[in-house]
């Protein structure tokens, strides 16, 4: 079973509006943290957010938010004020906490957004 | 301060021969990971480097493939007798620790491996 799902291959937005990318996880630990990175055409992949499993609120990093349902498993990423230069692939990933390969990041198929003049 | 360096950019090499791939981590960065990730995909783990414990090579996909890192420093890729399934772009990460959840690992740019 796929660890990290993310459903949209390709979304667009228009410049200045709020988007979506959607995110659902599968995992049995209690302790893990979801990331999300932006991967632009130049091929470096740039973390944007962090949402560990027990914290209670929402994570924010300016535009970015992070809409973490736990009884859900979904941590969709929503970018506020899009912008031309947030046209880029867009990765969900998922460090567990515990058990073998607690350390590395299993990582989405992404979601390719490209933001509209 | 300097990111996470890899080289060469670029390798376009014929199928059958060895490359070696490069990896320079930030500086006090004691963790190291290895990725692939082929086109239109997202990354696969290979390996993981960890001070001086031994590495995690559970993502490594075949035999072939194979890599060392010099104490906290410098890490080698080596992929023998290369295969048009192995072209890819490597990514090679850092972070400070790697033993907790919340580590945040540090990308280099890559190197895109091209077997003819």
């Amino acid at each position: 079973a796929q660890k990290i799902t993310q459903t949209q291959p390709g979304m667009f937005v228009q410049e200045k509006e709020a988007v979506t990318l959607d995110c659902t996880y599968d995992t049995s630990d209690q302790s893990y943290g979801l990331f999300w990175y932006k991967q632009p055409s130049s091929g470096e992949m740039i973390f944007l957010i962090y949402q560990g499993s027990y914290d209670e609120q929402n994570a924010t990093e300016g535009r970015y938010s992070l809409n973490f349902q736990k009884a859900r498993k979904s941590a969709n990423l929503v970018i506020s004020a899009s912008q031309l230069g947030d046209s880029a692939m867009y990765f969900c990933a998922m460090r567990e906490g515990s058990g073998a390969g607690s350390y590395q990041l299993t990582f989405g198929k992404g979601t390719k957004l490209s933001v509209i003049p | 301060g300097a990111g996470v360096s890899q080289s060469p950019s670029n390798k376009v090499t014929e199928k059958g021969k060895d490359v070696e791939l490069r990896c320079d981590p930030i500086s006090g960065h004691t963790a190291l990971y290895w990725y692939r990730q082929r086109l239109g995909q997202g990354l696969e783990f290979l390996i993981y480097f960890q001070g001086n414990s031994a590495p995690d090579k559970s993502g490594l996909p075949s035999d072939r493939f194979s890599a060392e890192r010099t104490g906290e420093s410098v890490s080698t890729l080596t992929i023998q007798r290369t295969q048009q399934e192995d072209s890819a772009v490597y990514l090679c990460a850092s972070s400070l620790e790697g033993g907790r959840v919340f580590d945040e690992q540090f990308f280099g740019p890559g190197t895109r491996l091209t077997v003819l």
